[in-house]
């Protein structure tokens, strides 16, 4: 199978741009979380999606969103991006839906980088 | 509000030697606790998990310990070896909580041969 696929893997924005970043989770897998990965604040919760739907979402401002396609790809969008939003962005998925979490397949990362 | 921390940030152990990591955990509706290792460059990829009602899990040199009256998890390695050098993260999920995991800090594992 293949695995949690993320484009792109690396991208430099400027202040203020926007930024979609994408998520292919591994076949058969319905739920898509999303992390921020930086060397200051380690791994931080942004959302999860199972079949369309958010069912949790971190604390984040307002500028992140996401969302969920029926074949369980994934987007998030940041907008007005700030020099703070430079990070890894992480995506992963979970055969599991169900309230009982199971293990998280992660992708390699969307490294953002903004000017 | 919910929050996981972790100790020690860094530890430096000689080959063959054992590495203790330790998480406290704040929400007492925790209910899922995995343990994640990121290689340098790596994506994080599960090592070993443990729910709350069992109170220790072992895999090969791995094992996990849990003390839900304390709320404290740790992650033993015994017999280290070079390999397992890398960042160790711990995490905790609440009841109802689905796939949203809430990190510790990570340990950094330098195995020295």
């Amino acid at each position: 199978k293949a695995g949690v696929t993320q484009t792109p893997r690396y991208l430099i924005k400027t202040r203020g741009q926007q930024v979609t970043l994408s998520c292919s989770p591994i076949s058969g897998h319905r739920s898509v979380s999303w992390y921020q990965q930086t060397p200051g604040q380690g791994l931080q919760f942004l959302f999860e999606y199972f079949s369309e739907t958010q069912r949790n979402k971190g604390n984040f401002p307002g500028r992140f969103s996401g969302r969920q396609f029926s074949n369980s790809r994934s987007e998030m969008n940041v907008s007005t991006l700030e020099l703070g939003d430079s990070a890894l962005y992480l995506c992963a998925s979970s055969p599991r839906g169900e309230k009982n979490t199971g293990e998280l397949f992660f992708g390699e990362g969307s490294r953002l980088t903004v000017l | 509000g919910e929050n996981v921390e972790q100790h020690p940030s860094t530890l430096s152990v000689q080959e063959g030697d054992s590495a203790v990591i330790k998480c406290t955990y704040s929400d007492s509706a925790s209910n899922y606790f995995p343990w994640y290792k990121q290689e340098l460059g790596k994506r994080p990829q599960l090592i070993i998990d443990i729910r709350s009602n069992v109170g220790e899990k072992k895999d090969q040199r791995i094992a996990v310990t849990l003390n839900k009256t304390a709320k404290h998890f740790s992650l033993h390695i015994t017999e280290t070896q070079p390999e397992d050098s890398a960042v160790y993260f711990c995490a905790a999920v609440s009841s109802g909580g689905y796939n949203k995991l809430i990190f510790g800090a990570g340990t950094r594992l330098a195995v020295h041969p």
